[in-house]
């Protein structure tokens, strides 16, 4: 089954750390580029970042840059989120996806970040 | 950045009659190298991660009923569910991933009349 799933979500304290992974099974992942999307409760969608086939380029919103980092195995077809510093305006779910260009065909169903004391 | 408004923010229509969602961009997401708009529609439903719809402003992605389809060029596009389905009930977004920061549309929730 293609399928991508998100796992490492869950509750934080302001300024604490999480690493998010992306499982991909199904398809090939290092023809796709990535993403993370997140949706704060109750809000619409928000791009977080992308990350190229081969892991050579990324790009951030400009609200995470310098404390979140994408990066990629494709060998065990797993993409990460690894975020620091986190505030509490990070709570979302956040979903990755994955697609041949910038328009993502393929996504997961989530995980929760809760950043709260 | 660019900058995607939506409009209505909500719609309520009949089963059976046409759904018509408004996006416009701040900038020019068509792209004169490849005279592609860089626009896309998803769908999603409560609960469910986003649906892709519509790339490059007006493909239909595989599996997408033929009464939704995408239009426009250059800085406005339009999203238009012909004949108005229970299933379609959701909340559509527009994306421009011309460059980045990819960003969305606020969002336009369809309901049933």
């Amino acid at each position: 089954e293609v399928q991508l799933v998100e796992s490492g979500g869950g509750l934080v304290q302001p300024g604490g750390s999480l690493r998010l992974s992306c499982a991909a099974s199904g398809i090939t992942l290092s023809r796709d580029w990535m993403t993370w999307v997140r949706q704060a409760p109750g809000k619409g969608l928000e791009w977080v970042a992308n990350i190229k086939e081969d892991g050579s380029g990324k790009s951030y919103v400009d609200s995470v840059k310098g404390r979140f980092t994408i990066s990629r195995d494709n060998a065990k077809k797993t993409v990460f989120l690894q975020m620091n510093s986190l505030r509490v305006e990070d709570t979302a779910v956040y979903y990755c996806g994955s697609g041949s260009g910038w328009h993502f065909d393929l996504w997961g169903r989530g995980t929760l970040v809760t950043v709260s004391s | 950045d660019f900058v995607m408004t939506q409009s209505p923010d909500s719609l309520t229509v009949s089963l059976g009659e046409r759904a018509t969602i408004n996006c416009k961009s701040s900038q020019s997401v068509l792209s004169t190298s490849d005279n592609r708009n860089y626009l896309a529609w998803f769908q999603q439903k409560p609960g469910q991660p986003p649906k892709l719809l519509i790339f490059w402003a007006s493909t239909r992605e595989p599996g997408v009923p033929d009464r939704i389809s995408g239009s426009g060029s250059g800085t406005d596009f339009t999203l238009t569910i012909s004949s108005l389905q229970a299933e379609d009930v959701a909340v559509y977004y527009c994306q421009q991933y011309y460059g980045a920061p990819i960003t969305f549309g606020g969002g336009t929730k369809v309901e049933i009349k």
